[in-house]
């Protein structure tokens, strides 16, 4: 059975960094992209972020280019978020993906992580 | 970035009848070589992650119930729910994966009458 569980969130100050992580299993992790999507509270999705099986390939939105890196170890079945220079902005249910290749639907969803920017 | 735009917001639908949701997109997913529309729905019910319905623009995903159908080619879709069913109250959206920059549409809140 799949499973992706986060974890990471929490509340932090605008300007401060957050770690998101995303333990992957039921699956061969290094065959399939992972993605990033994030939900403010009420509204809709938003995709973050793309990485390739591999790691050898990323993408971004534009309103988190230069702030965010993804990143995955294959080896420990682990996707992460590096958030930096956090934004009021950016709070939301963060959400991992499981995707068979990044031109692919996500078919897996974990249950999310909730990131809050505040003072 | 490709835009995806949904009608409509919401809709309230009794149960049994049939739920119509539209998804347009600012530039055609269909893909040349392939002939593949790059557009899937999901469905997001309260409190829970979204789940993938329905992929290539008319693929239900396995244990999906065949009330739900999804139709239509380069820029234009739609998903059918045709007899709504109590479960079925939920947010549904449409996203494109044609360009590796995802974009999703806003929403459409399905409710019962």
């Amino acid at each position: 059975e799949v499973q992706l569980l986060e974890s990471g969130g929490g509340l932090v100050q605008p300007g401060g960094s957050l770690r998101l992580s995303c333990a992957a299993s039921g699956f061969t992790f290094s065959s399939y992209a992972m993605s990033w999507v994030r939900q403010a509270p009420g509204k809709g999705l938003e995709w973050v972020s793309d990485i390739s099986g591999s790691g050898g390939t990323t993408y971004y939105a534009d309103s988190v280019k230069g702030r965010f890196t993804i990143s995955r170890d294959n080896s420990k079945n682990t996707l992460y978020l590096q958030m930096n220079s956090l934004r009021v902005e950016d709070t939301a249910e963060y959400y991992c993906a499981k995707a068979v290749v990044i031109a692919a639907p996500a078919d897996y969803w974990g249950q999310g992580t909730l990131v809050t920017v505040s003072s | 970035d490709i835009v995806m735009t949904q009608s409509p917001d919401s809709l309230a639908v009794s149960l049994g009848e049939r739920a119509t949701i539209n998804c347009k997109s600012s530039q055609s997913v269909l893909y040349s070589s392939n002939k593949q529309n790059y557009l899937a729905w999901y469905q997001q019910r309260p409190g829970q992650p979204p789940k993938l319905l329905i992929s290539w623009a008319s693929t239900r995903e396995s244990g999906v119930p065949d009330r739900f159908s999804g139709s239509g080619s380069g820029t234009d879709f739609t998903l059918t729910i045709s007899s709504l069913q109590a479960e079925d109250v939920a947010v549904y959206y449409c996203q494109q994966y044609y360009s590796a920059l995802w974009t999703f549409g806003q929403g459409t809140k399905v409710e019962i009458k």
